[in-house]
């Protein structure tokens, strides 16, 4: 299994541009976790779905950031406009009733300048 | 609300030591996961080691077990020892039994193992 796969590994992109992160999680899991990462924050999780159905977003910071997750194997977070205090890393993961725990992707590290 | 708390931000031990991290939560729930995530410095998160609550029997995996004590809500990691790879922070999570797997996270631990 080559487990969470997350795309890509870094990004740089300017202040006010889209940005799109993406996330294919393990086969036959059926959650999916978008966290992110800081330094001040620690880990927040943003949003996660259930058998593709968004079960909770309400740590989604503002509209400016959505989620998608158009079938099993695939997940996609945008921020539109990016802004600086974006900047952090974006970890997917994904879980199964069945499975040890949560599997993590490698992260998207995210600089927003 | 569950909430989990790791009380110590930051400790380093020698190589080859025993050291252990602390991990306290607060549940009225009986039936619930706990687990120990590891991140070093490449930045992946994996997955240390897990024990249901219903189990009293500590988990163990290799140098890695727990002190899992029910009723006083603690969870502590003891790693045995202990090499330059444990390098990393540790963090202690927390899981509902039918949450739909919705981990609470504590707040981490910075280990260094000094050689």
């Amino acid at each position: 299994d080559a487990g969470v796969i997350q795309s890509p590994r870094h990004e740089v992109t300017e202040m006010g541009q889209e940005v799109t992160l993406r996330c294919k999680p393990i086969s036959g899991h059926n959650s999916l976790f978008w966290y992110r990462q800081t330094m001040m924050r620690g880990l927040e999780l943003l949003i996660y779905f259930n058998n593709n159905v968004p079960i909770d977003d309400s740590g989604m910071p503002e509209d400016r950031f959505s989620a998608k997750m158009p079938n099993a194997s695939f997940s996609t977070l945008k921020i539109q406009p990016s802004e600086p205090r974006d900047s952090a890393v974006y970890f997917c993961a994904s879980s199964s009733r069945d499975s040890y725990g949560y599997t993590f992707g490698s992260g998207t590290r995210l600089t927003v300048v | 609300a569950q909430t989990v708390t790791q009380s110590q931000p930051e400790m380093s031990v020698q190589e080859a030591e025993t050291v252990t991290l602390s991990c306290t939560y607060d549940t009225s729930e009986n039936n619930y996961y706990l687990f120990w995530y590891k991140q070093p410095p490449s930045r992946q998160m994996i997955l240390v080691i897990r024990q249901e609550a219903y189990k009293q029997q500590n988990a163990t995996e290799n140098r890695f077990s727990v002190n899992f004590q029910k009723a006083a809500k603690s969870f502590s990691l003891k790693i045995s020892d202990s090499q330059l790879g444990d390098t990393a922070m540790y963090f202690c999570a927390f899981m509902k039994h039918s949450s739909n797997y919705q981990l609470i996270w504590g707040a981490g631990t910075k280990l260094i193992i000094k050689p």
